[in-house]
């Protein structure tokens, strides 16, 4: 079975620039997660998605994030524009769905933005 | 407020040696506990979960972590370290998400471990 795909693996970009990474979740899996991992940090989840729906963003800085799952499958997450504080790997997550407190989630590789 | 905290950022081992990464945890009901994987340029990987079943909860490549509910601890172990076990390995706590969405994972803050031949 395919992984959790994601790309790009690697972008460089200039503070104020905008950036978009892209994801695409384990067939079948209804949740989709993204995660902020700060380099010396663990991951930290911005937003989860079931099926299409946002079912948690508490913790998305929507004044310069934004993502969106269309037609329930895969996933973009933008940053506009971008500081330097949004330096990190951001990381995708699958899992078949969200209804129970166990459910194993499958990451991807991540993408490692840096932000000069 | 579930949260978890891994009391060693960085432990060092000789190849064959025990493993010991200690996770301490803090949740207001039964929690769900994990310990993940991650090697570099790689995805996080589940090792194992604890469920509310058995208390002593065996994972992938021969390691184990013992649930101690009197204690809040939730330690990963493995008899004989290998040079491949060098990684960062994360705790993770389940927790209500916002509005009642399950499945909100917490994660430690690492532990690094490095394993010398």
């Amino acid at each position: 079975e395919a992984g959790v795909a994601q790309s790009p693996r690697y972008k460089i970009i200039e503070k104020r620039q905008s950036v978009a990474f892209w994801c695409n979740p384990i067939s079948g899996h209804a949740t989709l997660y993204w995660y902020q991992q700060i380099l010396g940090q663990g991951p930290k989840l911005l937003i989860q998605f079931q099926n299409n729906g946002v079912v948690d963003d508490s913790q998305l800085p929507k004044d310069r994030f934004s993502a969106e799952r269309l037609k329930g499958v895969d996933s973009t997450l933008k940053i506009q524009p971008a500081k330097l504080e949004d330096s990190a790997v951001y990381l995708c997550a699958s899992s078949p769905f969200a209804g129970a407190s166990y459910n194993e989630q499958f990451f991807g590789p991540g993408t490692r933005l840096t932000v000069l | 407020a579930q949260s978890v905290t891994q009391l060693d950022s960085h432990v060092s081992v000789s190849e064959g040696t025990p493993v010991l990464l200690r996770c301490n945890y803090s949740s207001s009901y039964s929690p769900s506990l994990f310990w993940y994987v991650q090697h570099p340029n790689k995805g996080l990987q589940l090792l194992l979960k604890y469920t509310s079943a058995a208390t002593l909860v065996k994972g992938i490549n021969g390691f184990e972590a013992e649930f101690k509910k009197s204690e809040t601890s939730f330690h990963l172990t493995k008899p004989s370290a290998h040079m491949s076990d060098a990684a960062e390995y994360f705790c993770v706590v389940s927790a209500q998400g916002y509005g009642g969405a399950t499945n909100k994972l917490i994660f430690g803050t690492g532990t690094l471990l490095a394993v010398q031949p």
